[in-house]
Parts: C-alpha cells; structure tokens; sequence
C-alpha cells in the first residue's frame, strides 16, 4: 500500500517554537496532502503539495516532498497553542482512482 | 469555504440495529466518499462513489454496508447490523475531480457508538 507513516509519533514543543513533522510512504503518488485534526473533530485541509513540486508555502506551514525518497516534511513556524491538534499526511496513488490513504498521525502538543 | 455537512454528530445504537450516516457534500462535486476513525487510531477509507455507483472500496466495507445517493443531494452510509466494533468517527469526503487532481473537503464526522 501506499500508506503515509508520520513520525513522531508525538511531539511537544513551547509556544514560539518550529514544528517538524514527516511523512514517509511507499509508492508511487498523484499528491501528498496534509490535514489537520483537532481531538475529536473534523479533518481540515492544510496543504497539497503535487508530485512534481518540492515545496509550497501556506501561511506559517511550508511543506516539501521529496519523490526520490517517497517522505515529506511540514513544518509550522512560530508555533502557537492553537496549533496544538493531530497532523495526517494522506497520499493519493498514481493509478486509478484510489483514494487517499492517511498515515497514523503526529499529536503535536504546543505549551504555552 | 463550502463545507460537507454531517448528521447526526452523535449517534449511539443498540448492537444488531441498522444505522444510516447522513452526509450533504458540496454541491457540484462528483466524487464522494466514507472514511472512518476507531478511537485514538488512523483514519481509514471505507468507500468511494462516483457516477452513481461504487468506484472503489475497502476490506472494512463488508457485506453489512451500503451506499446511497438517493436524491442528488444526499449521501448516505447504511451498516445494516451494528457490531460494537464499528464505534467510530465516521467522516464522509467529496471531491470536485478526485483525489488525484485535487484535495477532498471533509465533514465534521458523526462519532457513532454501538451499545
């Protein structure tokens, strides 16, 4: 399967800090999106990022790909306690309709 | 932005009973789908609806689920027989032009809990 795998797992940083998070995953993609989850919530769209690009800009997120190495980094800058949610990459394969499948998450905790 | 909208945002149900998941996703889109949420794991894709049948589905999307678009509107998840292992967030998706080309809009998800 294409599934993405973030890592940490969880993260904990102060208020003010950067964020990294990573995606790795396993074959071939269209895109690589990222989603945000508050706990218990929906699931908020972040960012795509297509296979031919390698970074992109939303905001204070910026995101890369790396297709040689199948990962892909978010980083959040100047954290803010609000930030404070679950990260999902989710990768849509390059054939067929498949739909995207998620990986299992980074619980970023930013203190105060 | 537009927004899927989901309903109920609780459901609880009596292990055995049947259950429909409603779901109004954005109105010109042309790809729908369910995924679920088991408490404190991944998000996991159960099905994809497209041209008024089923494009694709998962090993979850037994026998015990359906699908519905019954009114061009609606999109609906039926689990025929609730088990207390479908407890779960269940979030449904759409699209404009699929995944591939495009990010997939995603409701507030209705958490059921099977009893």
């Amino acid at each position: 399967s294409q599934q993405g795998e973030e890592d940490p797992q969880a993260l904990s940083i102060q208020e003010g800090e950067n964020a990294t998070m990573n995606c790795s995953y396993k074959t071939s993609i269209n895109n690589l999106q990222w989603y945000r989850q508050n706990s218990g919530r929906g699931l908020v769209h972040l960012i795509l990022i297509r296979s031919n690009e390698r970074e992109k800009h939303s905001g204070r997120l910026r995101v890369t790909l790396d297709t040689s190495k199948k990962s892909s980094s978010l980083l959040i800058t100047a954290s803010r306690a609000a930030d404070t949610a679950s990260y999902f990459c989710a990768t849509d394969a390059s054939s067929g309709n498949t739909p995207l499948v998620f990986g299992k998450g980074t619980r970023l905790s930013v203190i105060a | 932005e537009p927004e899927v909208t989901q309903t109920p945002s609780h459901q609880v149900t009596q292990m055995g009973q049947e259950v429909i998941l409603r779901c109004v996703p954005i109105s010109n889109h042309l790809y729908f789908y369910w995924y679920r949420q088991i408490l404190g794991q991944k998000v996991e894709f159960l099905v994809s609806f497209y041209n008024n049948e089923i494009s694709e589905k998962s090993e979850i999307f037994d026998d015990q689920f359906s699908v519905e678009r019954p009114d061009g509107s609606n999109f609906t998840l039926k689990i025929r027989s609730t088990k207390l292992e479908d407890s779960a967030m269940y979030f449904c998706a759409s699209s404009l032009a699929g995944t591939t080309k495009g990010r997939a809009f995603f409701g507030q998800g209705t958490r059921l809990t099977v009893v």
